[in-house]
């Protein structure tokens, strides 16, 4: 079975641009939220959507959104890129909310 | 506030030697503690589910364990190829969110 796949693998960009971040969860899985990790902070929440409905959402700025759609696959969207964006942003899938998340590989953004 | 603590930051041990990692939370309405292998470059790979206290998983070398409080990754007879960061996460709130630990980097030397 295909593990969660995260595209693009590695990003730059320069401040002020907008990003956006693409996972294929596990097929059959309908849950997946999204995490930034940095070396200082960890793993930090962003969102976690369900049967494309947004069920949580972490304490992020409004630059940061994200989407699902019918196939499960989800996208997640920062706008205005600040230097402190930098980071490794991983995506897991789960069977359903309450179920052990299975992470991609993480997509390493570089803000410059 | 909910909150989860890995102790130690980094751990060194020789091949063979066992020893413990932690996890100790304070959240509210826990629902699930998870542990995670990150190797460098890599995503975290799902290790254990523990729910409730009292409960005790094992893979190989590893097991984990659960209390009221805190949780132990106890590491048997530890091989170089164990070598990683150990994450602990924890399931809670009102809307079961995952609150990660920042993770105990461990070094096995042959």
């Amino acid at each position: 079975k295909a593990g969660v796949t995260q595209t693009p693998r590695y990003l730059i960009k320069t401040r002020g641009q907008q990003v956006t971040l693409s996972c294929s969860p596990i097929s059959g899985h309908r849950s997946v939220s999204w995490y930034q990790q940095t070396p200082g902070q960890g793993l930090q929440f962003l969102f976690e959507y369900f049967s494309e409905t947004q069920r949580n959402k972490g304490n992020f700025p409004g630059r940061f959104s994200g989407r699902q759609f019918s196939n499960s696959r989800s996208e997640m969207n920062v706008s205005t890129l600040e230097l402190g964006d930098s980071a490794l942003y991983l995506c897991a899938s789960s069977l359903a909310p309450f179920y052990e998340q299975y992470f991609g590989p993480g997509t390493r953004l570089t803000v410059t | 506030e909910d909150q989860v603590t890995q102790s130690p930051e980094a751990l060194r041990l020789q091949e063979g030697e066992s020893s413990s990692l932690n996890c100790s939370y304070t959240v509210s309405g826990l629902r699930g503690l998870f542990w995670y292998r990150q190797d460098p470059g890599k995503g975290p790979e799902f290790l254990f589910t523990l729910y409730s206290a009292g409960e005790e998983k094992e893979k190989e070398r590893l097991k984990a364990t659960l209390t009221k409080k805190e949780s132990f990754l106890h590491i048997t007879a530890p091989k170089p190829e164990d070598s990683a960061t150990y994450l602990c996460a924890v399931q809670a709130g009102i809307g079961n969110q995952f609150y990660f630990g920042t993770g105990t980097s461990l070094t096995v030397i042959p």
